[in-house]
């Protein structure tokens, strides 16, 4: 198994540009969330989505935030339009629904700088 | 909402001296614990993990915690570190009624010198 795929792992962009994180979940796994990690506030959960379906979006800072879930195969995160203060590690983690709750498998992350 | 504090921002130890990271948290009812270690540059994974039964839970590479539940209290621990150790150490809750949702903690980083 690949584990969970995300892209790009860096980006630098400029402030005011469009920003869009990509993650591929484990085959077969049904949850999926969004983490940001951050020098200041650590790793914060920003939403998350069950068999596609977002859940909680109470962690996404403001609305220049926004995620997607097509398809259970794909998800996006997108910041638009991107501020010095985003730049963080983006992580993406998957895991099953069903039974006891378990273990979450991460990404490699998305390394943001805005500029 | 659950809360999870770990209180040792930063840890340096020389190698084979033993290890013990707090973690402490704020829920009432059933949880779920975890330990996940970020060595340097690379993706969160698992540790350790406690859902029920005994309290003392082992996890991979000599590492345990133990579920002290009067204390709200899930600290890990490690007889003897070595240099490859070095890393952030994050603890996390769920609870039954969160699905899958983690809540973690500040994380701890621990330096070992060689």
């Amino acid at each position: 198994d690949a584990g969970v795929i995300q892209s790009p792992r860096h980006e630098v962009t400029e402030m005011g540009q469009e920003v869009t994180l990509r993650c591929k979940p484990i085959s077969g796994h049904n949850s999926l969330f969004w983490y940001r990690q951050t020098m200041m506030r650590g790793l914060e959960l920003l939403i998350y989505f069950n068999n596609n379906v977002p859940i909680d979006d109470s962690g996404m800072p403001e609305d220049r935030f926004s995620a997607k879930m097509p398809n259970a195969s794909f998800s996006t995160l997108k910041i638009q339009p991107s501020e010095p203060r985003d730049s963080a590690v983006y992580f993406c983690a998957s895991s099953q629904l069903a039974g006891v709750s378990g273990e979450l498998f991460f990404g490699e992350g998305s390394r943001l700088t805005v500029l | 909402a659950q809360s999870v504090s770990q209180h040792n921002h930063h840890v340096i130890l020389s190698e084979a001296a033993s290890l013990e990271l707090g973690c402490n948290y704020s829920y009432g009812g059933t949880v779920n614990l975890f330990w996940y270690v970020q060595y340097p540059g690379q993706h969160l994974q698992l540790l350790l993990k406690y859902f029920s039964g005994d309290p003392l839970v082992k996890g991979i590479k000599g590492f345990e915690a133990e579920f002290i539940k009067s204390k709200f209290s899930f600290n890990l621990r490690k007889p003897s570190v070595q240099w490859s150790d070095t890393a952030e150490y994050f603890c996390a809750v769920n609870t039954n009624n969160a699905g899958n949702m983690l809540t973690f903690g500040g994380g701890t980083r621990l330096m070992v010198k060689p």
